[in-house]
């Protein structure tokens, strides 16, 4: 079984400010990670995703995310805000099979000018 | 623009009624999988189709059943509607093997049940 967190609902950061976001998760089977963005009213848009290549994973739009084994983690991070990145972001996880993704429950970014 | 077209945009139903939500999916693509997204919550996986057939499920109950037609386009139905099954309901395709398998999700099917 596969479970995903993500802490912290809500992230405040200003323009040019470093983007963080967090996520830990659990697999029984070594996993495959993903970091999805929704905006508002739309479906949701792949980042960037990590299957056991390289552990420092370069997505679109800037963003990148580290995987980190004895962390059990797959943060996410941009080095400098853009307006236009404010939305929902979701981690997932597949696992055994590949067939289903686990998401998080997601965490809203606002970026203040 | 992802090519996967999901309708309606927006539906309104009744308890006890039964819905038909409908997918096409990317041209080249021979998996569809249905997600459910809760109001503040992570898409949901409800069930996964390939090559017509059903490919895995998630913790979802019978009522909620789909199809995969020989064009890859996909429906899902819901039988007996409850309160709890007012949701954002999302469409991913994909094509299972590939090298680089992605999924591409629709806008999504907003449905509200009262």
């Amino acid at each position: 079984a596969q479970s995903v967190t993500q802490l912290g609902s809500h992230v405040s950061v200003s323009e040019g400010a470093l983007v963080l976001l967090r996520c830990n998760y659990s697999s029984s089977v070594p996993p495959y990670l993903f970091w999805y963005v929704q905006y508002p009213n739309q479906g949701l848009q792949l980042l960037l995703k990590y299957t056991s290549a390289a552990t420092l994973v370069k997505g679109i739009n800037g963003f990148e995310a580290e995987f980190k084994k004895s962390e059990t983690s797959f943060h996410l991070t941009k080095p400098s805000a853009h307006m236009s990145d404010a939305a929902e972001y979701f981690c997932a996880v597949s696992g055994q099979g590949r067939r289903a993704l686990t998401f998080g429950s997601g965490t809203r970014l606002q970026v203040q000018p | 623009e992802t090519g996967v077209t999901q309708s309606p945009t927006h539906l309104i139903k009744t308890r006890g009624q039964q819905v038909t939500l409908r997918c096409s999916s990317q041209s080249g693509h021979n998996t569809v999988s249905w997600y459910q997204q809760a109001l503040g919550q992570g898409p949901q996986f409800i069930f996964q189709y390939y090559r017509e057939e059903e490919n895995g499920r998630g913790n979802f109950p019978p009522r909620f059943s789909g199809l995969q037609f020989p064009n890859y386009s996909s429906e899902l139905n819901v039988n007996a509607l409850e309160l709890d099954d007012s949701a954002l309901y999302l469409c991913a395709s994909s094509l299972m093997g590939a090298s680089d398998e992605k999924l591409f999700f629709g806008s999504g099917t907003q449905l509200s049940v009262l």
